[in-house]
């Protein structure tokens, strides 16, 4: 398996634009997460989901933030309107059983 | 809630020696306890874990510790090596299948 696909690897954005993250999951695993990495907060759950549904989504910052996984090997986070502090490196994980998280390689997100 | 407390935040070893990490938690209800490894540029890594049933457990150079009396776990490293630089994360799996995480160790083997 090639492991948890995120994209893009990089992305550089405008205050104000919309972003949208993508990520593919490890076949197989039912639960998906998304996760946002900072020097000053570390790693934050945003979002969760079980089997594309939404369980938990009480780390989402604000409504500017979204999240959908429209079946089971894809799904999105959208940013809109984004501004500076968005700036992160945004990773999404999937698992078999919800402990066992394997991660994606982030997708770094630059809002100037 | 939970709260993971890791220490140090910063650790400096010779090549060779060996180097521990140390977190506490808060909730008893917390059953699973697994280590991270973060290298430059990449996503976390699952390297070892450990369940509440289990006391100690080792992989090669790597073990876990675990005291559910005092709410403590460790991660032991033995002869490091220079790979084994990279920030190391602990975290605690809560009744809600949620990873409450540490703010990570950052792991320098010095040559």
């Amino acid at each position: 398996d090639a492991g948890v696909i995120q994209s893009p690897r990089h992305e550089v954005t405008e205050m104000g634009q919309e972003v949208t993250l993508r990520c593919k999951p490890i076949s197989g695993h039912d639960y998906l997460f998304w996760y946002r990495q900072t020097m000053m907060r570390g790693l934050e759950l945003l979002i969760y989901f079980n089997n594309n549904v939404p369980i938990d989504d009480s780390g989402m910052p604000e409504d500017r933030f979204s999240a959908k996984m429209p079946n089971a090997s894809f799904s999105t986070l959208k940013i809109q309107p984004s501004e500076p502090r968005d700036s992160a490196v945004y990773f999404c994980a999937s698992s078999p059983i919800a402990y066992e998280q394997y991660f994606g390689p982030g997708t770094r997100l630059t809002v100037t | 809630g939970e709260n993971v407390e890791q220490h140090p935040s910063t650790l400096s070893v010779q090549e060779g020696d060996s180097a521990v990490i140390k977190c506490t938690y808060s909730d008893s209800a917390s059953n699973y306890f697994p280590w991270y490894k973060q290298e430059l540029g990449k996503g976390p890594q699952l390297i070892i874990d450990i369940r509440s049933n289990v006391g100690e457990k080792k992989d090669q150079r790597i073990a876990v510790t675990l005291n559910k009396t005092a709410k403590h776990f460790s991660l032991h490293i033995t002869e490091t090596q220079p790979e084994d630089s990279a920030v190391y994360f602990c975290a605690a799996g809560d009744s809600n299948y949620q990873l409450i995480w540490g703010a990570g160790t950052k792991l320098i083997i010095k040559p």
